[in-house]
C-alpha cells in the first residue's frame, strides 16, 4: 500500500523569499502524485500533478514540483512567496495501476508567510 | 461545468437526527469520493464509488450511508452519529486513469457539527 510522509508540519517563510515543501512517497507500483492547497474553512485546490513525462511539473500560483523516483520524492517549490500563500499544503499519491482508486494524503504543511 | 458542488455548506444535527450529505458533478467523472478532514488533520477516505458501485469503504461505521443515485450524483446518509463525527465532509470526483488529465476535483465540503 502506498503511504506519503510530510516531514515537515510548519514551515515558516519571509515574503518574497524562496520556499520548499517536502513530500516523500512509498509504493511498490508506479504512481501518480498531486499537491493540493487548502486555504482556511475551504476545500482542496489542486496546485500541480505529475501523471507521466517531463519530471518538472508546473502548477498554479508559481509553484512547481520535481519528481525524483529514485529519491522516492515530490519537493514543492516556490521562488517567491506572497502573503497569499499562507494555507495548508498537503503531498497525495495514488498507484497508477487499473483499480487502487485510494488517493492517500501526507499529514500536511503549514506555511506561513512572515511580512 | 468544472465543479463539485456540496450542499449543504454547514450542517448541525442531533445525536438522533437523520440528515443527508449531497454532492453533484457535471464532468463526466466515473469515480466519486467521500472524504472526512477532523481539524488539522489530512482528509481520509471513506468511501469509493467507481461506475456508480461502491468499491471501497475503509470499514466506516454503518452510521455513514453512502448512496450514488447515478453518475453525477453521490449522497451520504447521516444516522444516530456521536459527537467525534464532527468533521469536514469532503467529496471529490476524478475521470478513468487511461485519460491524459486525470486527476482529482474536491468540493468545498460540509462543516458538520453533532451536539
Amino acid at each position: 500500500a502506498q503511504s506519503v510522509t510530510q516531514l515537515d508540519s510548519q514551515v515558516p517563510v519571509f515574503e518574497e523569499a524562496p520556499v520548499e515543501l517536502r513530500c516523500n512517497y512509498s509504493s511498490s507500483v508506479s504512481v501518480y502524485l498531486f499537491w493540493y492547497v487548502q486555504y482556511p474553512n475551504q476545500g482542496l485546490q489542486l496546485l500541480l500533478k505529475y501523471l507521466s513525462g517531463s519530471t518538472l511539473v508546473k502548477g498554479i500560483n508559481g509553484f512547481e514540483a520535481e519528481f525524483n523516483k529514485s529519491q522516492t520524492s515530490f519537493h514543492l517549490r516556490k521562488p517567491s512567496v506572497h502573503i497569499s500563500d499562507t494555507a495548508e499544503y498537503f503531498c497525495a499519491v495514488v498507484e497508477s495501476n487499473f483499480g487502487n482508486e485510494k488517493l492517500t494524503f501526507g499529514t500536511g504543511t503549514r506555511l506561513t508567510i512572515i511580512p | 461545468d468544472t465543479e463539485v458542488t456540496q450542499t449543504p455548506k454547514h450542517l448541525v444535527m442531533g445525536m438522533t437526527n437523520k440528515k443527508s450529505l449531497k454532492c453533484e458533478q457535471h464532468m463526466g467523472h466515473r469515480a466519486m469520493y467521500w472524504y472526512k478532514q477532523k481539524a488539522k488533520k489530512p482528509p481520509e477516505l471513506m468511501f469509493v464509488y467507481s461506475y456508480e458501485k461502491l468499491s471501497i469503504n475503509e470499514s466506516v461505521p454503518s452510521r455513514f450511508s453512502p448512496e450514488c443515485p447515478n453518475s453525477s450524483l453521490l449522497n451520504l446518509h447521516l444516522h444516530a452519529l456521536q459527537p467525534e463525527d464532527s468533521a469536514l465532509y469532503l467529496c471529490a470526483s476524478s475521470q478513468d486513469k487511461a485519460e491524459a488529465n486525470y486527476g482529482y476535483t474536491f468540493g468545498s465540503g460540509t462543516r458538520l457539527t453533532v451536539v
